[in-house]
């Protein structure tokens, strides 16, 4: 699986929009890019996965770069219950094996 | 969304001893589950690939005799680590894809907290 690049640490303020980038420069032509969380504690959550185009959903929104070589996770208005670490997370389409290799993320810190 | 359960939510045993974790798809069937292990402020790292109705995948550098995968069924993956010892102690998760909704997405379980004393 193509490997992705995250910061390993970002803080946001509560209410505000947070952007976390992912750079997959090695990315190929059947990679979907997902993205997915987790709380302290708890087993990841899917947030949201896309291929090409922009992809809205109600917790979030990817902004996938035109040559895809890089992805932005939208957290439109940031709660404290957003803290946790994001991976982002390169599933190949042409694979039917489905299993997914995490990387070490980003952990979000949402200040009151 | 789909649901994953874990059974038991943590677990405490003593050195040498077999501990079994059960993961089950709640309202979706599924073929294929995995299985992760996370040790503390570490990402998660897959384990293995577990199929219904034949052996397990291993990843690189995972003992098969020590992480015994059985898919029964189409609901039910368990993993046994076997001959428990401290250094096994970690988070131990599962997942499973659901494709009813053909949207490729994994759902995981709550995971397993073992503790080996």
């Amino acid at each position: 699986d193509a490997k992705t690049t995250q910061p390993n640490s970002m803080e946001s303020n509560e209410e505000e929009p947070v952007h976390l980038p992912c750079n997959h420069s090695t990315i190929s032509g059947t990679d979907y890019i997902h993205w997915y969380r987790q709380l302290p504690s708890q087993g990841p959550e899917y947030v949201i996965h896309g291929l090409t185009s922009n992809v809205n959903n109600r917790m979030a929104s990817l902004a996938i770069a035109e040559d895809r070589k890089s992805s932005t996770l939208i957290l439109h208005r940031a709660t404290l219950r957003d803290a946790a670490v994001y991976y982002c997370i390169l599933r190949d389409g042409s694979s039917n094996t489905g299993k997914l290799i995490f990387g070490q993320g980003t952990t979000l810190q949402v200040k009151p | 969304g789909a649901v994953v359960s874990q059974h038991p939510s943590w677990v405490i045993c003593k050195s040498g001893t077999s501990v079994k974790i059960e993961c089950r798809s709640l309202d979706f069937q599924a073929t294929t589950m995995f299985w992760y292990r996370q040790f503390p402020k570490q990402s998660l790292m897959l384990m293995a690939t577990s199929n219904e109705g034949s052996k397990a995948t291993y990843e690189q550098g995972v003992e098969k005799d020590k992480f015994l995968i059985n898919h029964a069924s189409l609901t039910l993956s368990t993993l046994t680590v076997t001959s428990a010892h401290p250094e096994d102690s970690s988070f131990y998760i599962c997942s499973a894809p659901s494709h009813r909704d053909f949207s490729d997405t994994q759902y995981f379980g709550p995971g397993t907290r073992l503790t080996v004393l």
